[in-house]
C-alpha cells in the first residue's frame, strides 16, 4: 500500500518569512495530492491540492510543488502569518481507486509575530 | 459549498455506554463518507469507508461490532461506538467526497472528541 512520509514533524518561523513542507510518497499510481491545515480541535481543512498532471499550483501565498519522478512533493508558504501556525498534512491518493486518503504524520507550523 | 456538518462537537459518556456521532454533508450528496480517528498530535487513521445503501468496509484492526456505521441516505453517516470504555477515549473525524467534477476532493466535519470516563 502508500506510506507517505513528511518532513519537518515541527518547524518554527518568523512572521513574514517562508514555510516549506515537503512529502514523498511510494506508490506511483497515486496521482491527487492534497494538503489539510488543522487547527486545535478541529477537522483539517483543504487548502490546496494538485493533480499529477501538473507541476506546479499556486493560491495566493501557498503553493504545492509536485515531482513524480522522485514522488515528492512540497508545500510553500510565503510571507506567514501567526494565523498560519497549525498542524498541516500532506496526504497521497489514486482518485480512480476509491480515493482513500494516506495522510502523511503532520508538521506542527508555528509562526513567531 | 462542500460543507461537511459532525455532531456532537464533544462527548462524555461513561464507560459500557453506546455514543453516536453524526456525519452530514449539507450541500451535496455523499455516496461515500469515510470515518477517521486521531490520537493526540498524532495523523489520522482511517477506520473505515461507508457507502450509501451499503455495508462499510472496515480497515484492519477495527472491530466492525464496536464501530457500527450506517450510511442510510446521501447526506448522512453515523458512527456509534459502543460499549465504549476509556481506551476509546480519541478524536473522531468523518470525512466526505464531493460531487464531480470535484470528486477527488474530501472534505473533512470539525470532529467530535469522546472522552469515555
Amino acid at each position: 500500500g502508500e506510506n507517505v512520509e513528511q518532513h519537518p514533524s515541527t518547524l518554527s518561523v518568523q512572521e513574514g518569512d517562508s514555510a516549506v513542507i515537503k512529502c514523498t510518497y511510494s506508490d506511483s499510481a497515486s496521482n491527487y495530492f492534497p494538503w489539510y491545515k488543522q487547527e486545535l480541535g478541529k477537522g483539517p481543512q483543504l487548502i490546496i491540492d494538485i493533480r499529477s498532471n501538473v507541476g506546479e499550483k499556486k493560491d495566493q501565498r501557498i503553493a504545492v510543488t509536485l515531482n513524480k519522478t522522485a514522488k515528492h512533493f512540497s508545500l510553500h508558504i510565503t510571507e506567514t502569518q501567526p494565523e498560519d501556525s497549525a498542524v498541516y498534512f500532506c496526504a497521497a491518493s489514486i482518485v480512480d481507486a476509491g480515493n482513500m486518503l494516506t495522510f502523511g504524520g503532520g508538521t506542527r507550523l508555528m509562526v513567531k509575530p | 459549498g462542500a460543507v461537511v456538518s459532525q455532531h456532537p462537537s464533544w462527548v462524555i459518556c461513561k464507560s459500557g455506554t453506546s455514543v453516536k456521532i453524526e456525519c452530514r454533508s449539507l450541500d451535496f450528496q455523499a455516496t461515500t463518507m469515510f470515518w477517521y480517528r486521531q490520537f493526540p498530535k498524532q495523523s489520522l487513521m482511517l477506520m473505515a469507508t461507508s457507502n450509501e445503501g451499503s455495508k462499510a468496509t472496515y480497515e484492519q484492526g477495527v472491530e466492525k461490532d464496536k464501530f457500527l456505521i450506517n450510511h442510510a441516505s446521501l447526506t448522512l453517516s453515523t458512527l456509534t461506538v459502543t460499549s465504549a470504555h476509556p481506551e476509546d477515549s480519541s478524536f473522531y473525524i468523518c470525512s466526505a467526497r464531493a460531487d464531480p467534477p470535484r470528486a477527488e476532493k474530501l472534505f473533512f466535519g470539525s470532529g467530535t472528541q469522546l472522552s469515555v470516563l
